[in-house]
This record gives structure tokens, sequence and C-alpha cells, in this order.
């Protein structure tokens, strides 16, 4: 499996604000997503972060709210903009190496998360 | 849009007995199912995955079943332990081709009981 690690670990930050979350990964991987856990809830895929382009999100979530970057192979950032405190979440980056045929799935590994309280 | 329900929610078992949990999809196109055990705290962590091709897998304890046909797979738990006290979910992939996306279910909370 990748060692995946995100920063920061948690934040508690004021509502109106933004906060960008940092995931990096110690070898190149093909897939990367961002994944948001609301407490006690399942894992909700907010978008696939595509390397050198504009990422795609899933229904409910807008590049304005979520913007996300992917400058290479193995770094993504993801912004959550004007919080308020429905944003207040674990939010976890995935990632997939390829390590087989391209017609199979690959196994998905998730980073430690950012827990993210906003008052 | 794509769906999968997961069942029970919670789940307590005495240890040494078996847990089972079932999952359910709506996308006929899904081919590949990963199971994440999380516990508190903890990101989600892979415990056993199986592709369409096949119908069961086998990893010691852990056996995962997929009926294709009425689109359900689950999973099985032998010889349960305190350490496999967590919350369990599964996902299935968002359509047949390598988009790599998940669409998980609700989440099992089990609890292994000494």
């Amino acid at each position: 499996s990748a060692v995946i690690s995100q920063k920061p670990s948690r934040d508690i930050c004021q509502r109106g604000t933004s906060l960008t979350i940092q995931c990096q990964v110690d070898s190149q991987v093909t897939m990367m997503f961002w994944y948001r856990q609301q407490p006690g809830q399942s894992l909700t895929l907010i978008a696939t972060a595509n390397q050198g382009s504009e990422a795609t999100y899933e229904s409910g979530f807008v590049i304005d709210k979520f913007p996300i970057s992917r400058p290479n192979l193995t770094f993504s950032t993801l912004t959550v903009s004007n919080m308020s405190p429905e944003d207040s979440s674990i939010y976890l980056c995935s990632v997939v190496r390829l390590a087989g045929s391209l017609l199979t799935h690959n196994e998905q590994f998730f980073g430690p998360g950012t827990r993210l309280t906003v008052l | 849009g794509e769906n999968v329900e997961q069942h029970p929610s919670t789940l307590s078992v005495q240890e040494g007995d078996s847990a089972v949990i079932k999952c359910t999809y709506s996308d006929s196109a899904s081919n590949y199912f990963p199971w994440y055990k999380q516990e508190l705290g903890k990101r989600p962590q892979l415990i056993i995955d199986i592709r369409s091709n096949v119908g069961e897998k086998k990893d010691q304890r852990i056996a995962v079943t997929l009926n294709k046909t009425a689109k359900h797979f689950s999973l099985h738990i032998t010889e349960t332990q305190p350490e496999d006290s967590a919350v369990y979910f599964c996902a299935a992939s968002i359509g047949s081709s390598n988009t790599g996306k998940l669409i998980f279910g609700q989440g099992t909370t089990l609890q292994v009981k000494p």
C-alpha cells in the first residue's frame, strides 16, 4: 500500500473562512480522490483530483465551494471555502495505484483524514 | 442514481461467534466490491475485496461472497475476536469502467463481546 499523509490532521475554524488541506503520497499514483465523512456517517465522494486539469465533481459538490488542485502525481489539495458549521466533517484523500491490468479495479487506500470543526 | 444499502446498522456478537454483514447495490455495471474496517478515530482500512468474475473470496477468518444476479454481496467474519469491533463499510464501483470511483454503504457497527 502507499504511504499517505494529510495536513493538517485537525483544525478549528471560524465561519466564513477557508481551509486548505494537503494530501501527499510517497509514490506516484494513478488516481486521487477526496471524500467527506460527516460525524457518525459513511464516506461520500466529493471529487476526483485530476493531474494537470480541473477536478471532476460529484453531484452536490461544486468547484467554488471545494476547489481542488493536483499539480503532480503525488500531491493534491482540497480547499473548503466560506465555511459554515455544516462543513464540520472529516475530509479524507484516497489513492489508487495501478497494480495490474487497466481493465481491473485496483485497491484504494485512504489518508489519515483531516478533522475540521467550524464554529 | 447509484446506491448501496448495508444491513444491519449495528451488530453485537459473542466472542467466537460468526458475524455477517450484507449489502445490495443498484448499478448492474458495478464489478468491484471492497470492504473497509474503520476503528474509532482511524482511517478506513481495506480488509478484503472481490471482483465480479468470482463468487467467493477468503482470507483467514474473513470471507466475502458475491451474487451478481441478485446484486448482493456479504462479509463473513468467523471466530470473532474483540479486536474485530469496529465500523465496517461495503462499497461498490461506480460503473464498470476503471474510474476508481466507489459508492459506500451506510456502515455496520460491530461489537464483539468478550
